[in-house]
């Protein structure tokens, strides 16, 4: 069966620091990645999804850039951290067969990413 | 990207149907109408998903109008675990993403 793994599950970062948060599957091949990003209270923001390896969509201009080095492998980095990339950070794949639209999307557990 | 409307909350009791419903003006004839719910503190859970016919699975039951601007996610008996923000996403063919609202939290009393 599939499964996506998310770390860390928690995370305090200072003001300036790096991040590098990852994501990987398993029992599947070729799947679409996203990376999400849930402000407090707010609602899912898509920040980064990507179709193959070293191929990478960004749908927002922000502080964070996304990489893709293997197959079932998605990075989510930044150089440094500003106060307002506080959040909850989520992985999501999806099958890469067709183009997406019939099939349901599979989410991690999270990484709460508060930066102080 | 397509625009999906749905109130901001709702309450229900516990073991009655609940009905979220969505409208979804915009939408085109490829669209594919999704929803997922959020527990606190956790990823987004796939629901059910349709695209003109009524849906039913194990979770829910997706009812669509027939213009389909508008649907409907019916839990048929809610339970306290079902209390979360329930999402509507339309994904239009030929892409890929999933852009989610703002939800409709939903509440069940016991």
């Amino acid at each position: 069966s599939q499964t996506i793994h998310q770390w860390p599950a928690t995370l305090v970062q200072p003001v300036g620091s790096p991040l590098s948060l990852e994501c990987t599957v398993e029992g599947t091949s070729n799947p679409n990645l996203y990376w999400y990003r849930q402000a407090a209270g707010r609602g899912l923001q898509l920040l980064f999804y990507s179709v193959g390896i070293g191929q990478i969509s960004s749908e927002v201009p922000q502080n964070l850039s996304a990489s893709r080095p293997q197959d079932r492998q998605f990075i989510l980095s930044s150089k440094k951290l500003l106060l307002s990339d506080s959040g909850f950070y989520l992985c999501a794949w999806n099958t890469g067969q067709g183009v997406g639209m019939n099939t349901e999307a599979f989410f991690g557990q999270g990484t709460r990413l508060t930066v102080v | 990207d397509a625009k999906t409307t749905q109130p901001n909350s709702m309450e229900s009791n516990e073991e009655e149907p609940v009905h979220l419903p969505c409208n979804h003006s915009t939408i085109s004839g490829t669209d594919y109408i999704h929803w997922y719910r959020q527990l606190p503190s956790q990823g987004p859970e796939y629901v059910i998903h349709g695209l003109t016919s009524n849906v039913n699975n194990r979770m829910a039951s997706l009812a669509i109008a027939e213009d389909r601007k508008s649907s409907t996610l019916i839990l048929h008996r809610a339970t306290l675990r079902d209390a979360a923000v329930y999402y509507c996403i339309l994904m239009r063919y030929g892409t890929y993403k999933y852009i989610f609202g703002t939800g409709t939290r939903l509440k069940v009393l016991a």
